[in-house]
């Protein structure tokens, strides 16, 4: 079974909309790390944000949120008054206290359109 | 500078034949990481090393070696490339430790085996 599910392949929203990507997991640990990483069109994956197992507070960072939810196993991620350049390929990823792994889901491909 | 690098960028190989993808950091990190990724399918794990005498094997290391030169160097090898292992791969590092740290990757590199 994937540890990660993002099961929104691919969306395309009008610039300035905003846009929620899912992100759910699955595992047996208490103590795990949950990642966002961002891939544009010249294919490096960037490093967005990781938050622990312990920590549910909501996080906002510029036009970018993230809602933690360990009571649904969620872990999505908003873009505000999208842009442009936020069209990307964003990945979800898992890390579990035991297992020394990452796991990532498949990717979800967002479209801008100006 | 960047601070994770791969070498080459891009590279056309043929069918059988033996090929090196090169990952240097200087971030200082002990952990690093190989991954290959596909469309559709994400970041598959092949190897990893959380120092230079350890190396592990991942999820798909089948048909792939690797080396630990050093700390900063880590190697992967395609003893006799396939059509199948055209891929995008990617090196990540990550330092030691609660748990998995946040990886961060290289700017891949383009692999098309003829």
């Amino acid at each position: 079974a994937q540890k990660v599910t993002q099961a929104q392949t691919e969306i395309s929203v009008v610039e300035k909309e905003d846009v929620t990507l899912d992100c759910v997991y699955e595992t047996r640990d208490t103590t795990y790390y949950l990642f966002w990483y961002k891939q544009p069109p010249s294919g490096e994956l960037v490093f967005l944000i990781r938050r622990n197992s312990f920590d549910e507070q909501n996080e906002i960072s510029g036009r970018y949120s993230w809602n933690f939810q360990k009571s649904t196993s969620s872990f999505n991620f908003t873009i505000t008054a999208s842009q442009v350049v936020d069209s990307a390929v964003y990945f979800c990823a898992l890390s579990e206290n035991t297992g020394n792994q990452f796991y990532f889901g498949t990717g979800t491909s967002l479209t801008v359109i100006p | 500078d960047a601070d994770v690098t791969q070498t080459p960028r891009n590279r056309i190989t043929k069918t059988g034949k033996r090929i090196m993808l090169e990952c240097s950091q200087t971030k200082g990190h002990d952990r690093m990481y190989w991954y290959r990724q596909d469309p559709g399918l994400g970041l598959r794990l092949i190897y990893y090393s959380f120092d230079v005498k350890d190396i592990n094997k991942g999820e798909i290391s089948d048909g792939y070696s690797v080396s630990r030169q050093a700390q900063a160097k880590f190697s992967l090898s395609l003893e006799s490339a396939i059509p199948n292992q055209t891929a995008l791969y990617f090196c990540a590092t990550s330092r030691t430790g609660f748990g998995l740290e946040t990886q961060y990757f290289g700017p891949g590199t383009r692999l098309l085996v003829l």
